[in-house]
């Protein structure tokens, strides 16, 4: 069965750093990898999708993700980091259109000013 | 553009009692739904999905039903509410790939 690992529940980092927030993968074939966004008290917002072709893929809000069949991953980037980008992200696997969407547990990203 | 609303925004409930949550899609003809429930603080479980109307194919059931009456509409539904209900319940469209989220319904059951 496939699934999602988000090792790090929480991440803090300063504003103007790097971010990056890990996700890996389990499914023996090509999976569809999303990422999402919720703040506090509100729904889901996508912000970028890997479905095939280029590796390093880009979403909104200036984030990108990077898949790598090699370990399994598709880690979430932003460079520099803002405070407002404190939420909680959520990467997801869908192994199918329409099938079901596997989430990670999510990471509690904060950003101080 | 396609819009999702949900309703009601928030419920505050009794144990025992009954719980209807509804859901419309606007400017999609025939898309798939789905229900997902959040616990406070925790990740997401789907709970029911729907291809058509009158269709609603079981994930996780956690006491609730599920109806599709209409093509643009999805209706989660308990006669009796469980304290384990409380939560963040997300309707969601597909399009090819992923999942485009509701603004959600908060439920507090007490």
């Amino acid at each position: 069965a496939q699934s999602v690992d988000q090792p790090d529940a929480h991440v803090t980092l300063s504003e103007g750093a790097s971010l990056e927030l890990r996700c890996s993968y389990s499914y023996s074939a090509a999976p569809y990898l999303f990422w999402y966004v919720q703040y506090p008290g509100q729904s889901l917002q996508f912000l970028l999708k890997y479905i095939t072709g280029d590796t390093v893929v880009k979403g909104t809000k200036g984030f990108e993700a990077e898949f790598r069949k090699s370990n399994s991953s598709f880690n979430l980037k932003k460079s520099p980091a803002h405070w407002s980008d404190s939420a909680k992200y959520f990467c997801a696997l869908e192994i199918g259109t329409g099938s079901k969407l596997s989430f990670g547990k999510g990471a509690k990203l904060t950003v101080s000013p | 553009a396609q819009t999702i609303h949900q309703w009601p925004v928030a419920e505050i409930k009794a144990v025992g009692s009954p719980l209807s949550l509804g859901c419309t899609i606007k400017g999609k003809s025939s898309p798939n739904l789905y229900w997902y429930w959040q616990a406070t603080g925790g990740t997401l479980q789907q709970l029911f999905y729907s291809i058509t109307v009158g269709q609603v194919e079981s994930v996780v059931q956690l006491n609730l039903s599920a109806s599709r009456p209409k093509d643009d509409q999805f209706i989660l539904s308990t006669e009796k509410l469980l304290l384990s209900h409380s939560g963040f319940y997300l309707c969601a469209w597909s399009p090819d790939w992923g999942r485009y989220f509701g603004p959600g319904t908060r439920l507090t059951v007490l």
